[in-house]
């Protein structure tokens, strides 16, 4: 069956401090891989997806990245930190070309002081 | 105008109430949609695919509207254990509603 992890669960990182955040599939092959941001009592906002490796389009212009060194391995980054970063940063999965659903990882709870 | 949008909520419900929630989407080409439940500080999970045809899990239903542009989940004789946030999604723009809050009440 696929699982999908995501770590760490809770971080807290001061303004300025760089954020590297990994997501691993497993279980299945050449999945499509997106990142969403949960903003407080808000929706799901899609910061990227992927394709495929090395493939990584972006939805919203800002201080984060996204990279897909492996097919099941997605990471998002940031060099510099802003308090608007903060968020419940969810990773998904699903089979591309394929309207199963997303699955989601369990979140990284991230708080920027 | 948002490209998914829901009915703002929240429901606040007695046990064994019917309660209907309602999800527009902007992009006519939209071909897959879905329900999520989410718990409070929890991930989204998958609930129930949307089908043309409408479809139904227990006391959930789901049913799509492709003229008007909108989808739909009805859930009947509702448990508190149904309390949470609901989300739409539609694949083709792999975009989420903002949620409906549900609290079911004894």
């Amino acid at each position: 069956s696929q699982t999908i992890h995501q770590w760490p669960a809770t971080l807290v990182q001061p303004v300025g401090s760089p954020l590297s955040l990994e997501c691993t599939v497993e279980g299945t092959s050449n999945p499509n891989l997106y990142w969403y941001r949960q903003a407080a009592g808000r929706g799901l906002q899609l910061l990227f997806y992927s394709v495929g490796i090395g493939q990584i389009s972006s939805e919203v212009p800002q201080n984060l990245s996204a990279s897909r060194p492996q097919d099941r391995q997605f990471i998002l980054s940031s060099k510099k930190l802003l308090l608007s970063d903060s968020g419940f940063y969810l990773c998904a999965w699903s089979v591309g070309g394929v309207p199963y659903g997303y699955t989601f990882g369990s979140g990284t709870r991230l708080t920027v002081v | 105008r948002k490209e998914v949008e829901q009915d703002p909520g929240p429901f606040n419900v007695p046990e064994g109430a019917t309660v209907a929630f309602n999800c527009t989407y902007s992009n006519s080409a939209s071909q897959s949609f879905f329900w999520y439940r989410q718990d409070c500080r929890k991930e989204p999970k998958l609930l129930m695919s949307v089908y043309s045809s409408g479809n139904e899990d227990g006391r959930f239903t789901a049913q799509l509207n492709r003229a008007s542009q909108y989808i739909s989940l009805l859930i009947r004789d509702s448990k508190l254990s149904d309390s949470a946030t609901y989300l739409c999604a539609v694949s083709f723009d792999m975009r989420f509603g903002a949620g409906t809050r549900l609290t079911v009440k004894p």
